[in-house]
């Protein structure tokens, strides 16, 4: 009963092309992120989603765009891949109602290779 | 300009020992701090969070301690057990924005048996 998972767990494509990376929470969270983890392993906020809605858009190419079709799943689609898109790639939610509150809970992540 | 800062990238300890894994951060509007700890192809996991409003908070093995004007917190890990090797992200956020959260680039912890 995974509570954040990710789909696929491993993405190696060719520059330029067009894929997407769905994720889904079972956790009944009412907010949803997408973060980056780049070669140097930081890990950065790209966007979060309350309820269906664009609430945190960070400086991000708008090659990427997210999708939220409900509260339970928010999905990255990425257009035009870079070489520098390579990197792993998180999904989170949370809700004010847990405890501690907002706390973010993370999927197991997805390895985007863009050769 | 990187908000939350671990300067030491890795650190060993030997098991049964106090692991100490240090955190500052330059945002004075950060009232509100993580740590999260990270195994090999997983996702991050909440550990043990601390408000502004204290100084201190304990779960089991766990502390974690804030100095505000020195803008540092620490986790500190006593007994240290070899299950707690792994990466460990210090995490802030302000509660003007309480979604974002800046996250420092990560400890890596080896407990040595």
């Amino acid at each position: 009963d995974t509570a954040v998972s990710q789909t696929p767990k491993y993405l190696v494509t060719q520059m330029g092309n067009d894929k997407s990376i769905k994720c889904e929470q079972n956790l009944g969270h009412d907010t949803m992120y997408w973060y980056k983890q780049d070669s140097k392993k930081f890990l950065k906020i790209m966007f979060s989603y309350n309820n269906k809605e664009l609430i945190i858009n960070e400086t991000v190419p708008n090659r990427f765009s997210p999708k939220s079709p409900d509260k339970a799943h928010l999905n990255l689609h990425i257009n035009s891949l870079e070489l520098g898109d390579s990197a792993v790639y998180f999904c989170a939610s949370s809700s004010a109602g847990t405890y501690p509150a907002d706390t973010q809970y993370f999927g197991p992540g997805t390895r985007l290779t863009v050769l | 300009d990187q908000q939350v800062k671990q300067n030491s990238p890795s650190l060993s300890v030997q098991e049964g020992r106090i692991s100490i894994l240090n955190c500052d951060y330059t945002n004075s509007m950060f009232d509100y701090f993580l740590w999260y700890k990270k195994y090999p192809a997983e996702g991050p996991t909440f550990l043990i969070s601390i408000s502004s409003i204290k100084d201190k908070n304990e779960d089991g093995r766990f502390t974690v301690f804030l100095n505000k004007s020195a803008k540092h917190l620490s986790l500190h890990i006593v007994p240290s057990q070899p299950g707690d090797s792994a990466v460990y992200f210090c995490a802030a956020r302000a509660s003007s924005n309480t979604g974002k959260l800046i996250f420092g680039q990560g400890t890596t912890l080896q407990v040595k048996p």
